[in-house]
């Protein structure tokens, strides 16, 4: 089971680029990186998936290098409403896999400051 | 609207006395699974279902039953709650294939005293 390491909280005011990096040194070959967001009170949202190099969307950059030992979210010029748990998921899922055990570790906790 | 519904939302009961929790999709998922979440240990998988009548252990799934006798539906069953199993808790569902990607429903938050 591919299991995953971040920090376990973060602090980062209105208007700057938050990165949140994740360490999955385990990795399978066909397992994808994804990344979920959970607000107080509700349950996790995904967010990105990628499997390597950069991906980007409306709401986040994930950056991902060629060993895919670990993985980089950016959240680009954060506001309040960013304050989230961010998790990062890799693997026992989706594609190449067949199990559909999934480790979504502690996350991390990134509060923004006016 | 494409939804995981979990009921109840809030529930306090006593130590010995079963309860069930339901959870319910409306987006034909295959893959169900139940999580608990407890502060500083994270999400932790309990039991997942890959389809109707398959069901698997997760990582903490002592205390728990789970059943899947239909494709929308996924009961947590606790037969007889202890306060450790006092929780936030959350079902999920997905397509096979793409369990990566889950929807979650808005979570049971359980106390048992």
């Amino acid at each position: 089971l591919a299991k995953t390491t971040q920090p376990i909280s973060m602090d980062s005011y209105e208007g700057q680029e938050v990165n949140i990096t994740c360490s999955h040194n385990n990795i399978a070959t066909n397992d994808y990186i994804t990344w979920y967001q959970q607000f107080p009170s509700q349950g996790p949202r995904f967010i990105i998936q990628g499997y390597k190099t950069k991906v980007k969307n409306e709401v986040a950059s994930l950056f991902i290098p060629a060993d895919r030992k670990s993985s980089t979210l950016s959240l680009p010029r954060v506001s309040l409403s960013d304050t989230a748990v961010y998790y990062c998921l890799v693997g026992y899922g989706g594609r190449g896999s067949t199990l559909g055990r999934l480790y979504f570790g502690r996350g991390t906790q990134l509060t923004v400051w006016p | 609207e494409a939804q995981v519904t979990q009921n109840p939302r809030y529930l306090i009961t006593v130590t010995g006395k079963k309860l069930t929790v339901t959870c319910s999709q409306n987006m034909n998922h295959e893959y169900m699974s139940w999580y608990r979440q407890d502060p500083g240990l994270g999400l932790r998988q309990i039991y997942y279902s890959m389809n109707v009548e398959v069901t698997d252990k997760g990582d903490v799934p002592e205390g728990y039953k789970v059943s899947r006798k239909e494709k929308r539906n996924f009961p947590l069953i606790l037969e007889s709650p202890s306060p450790n199993q006092t929780s936030l808790y959350f079902c999920a569902s997905s397509l096979t294939g793409r369990e990566d990607i889950q929807y979650f429903g808005a979570g049971t938050r359980l106390s048992v005293l």
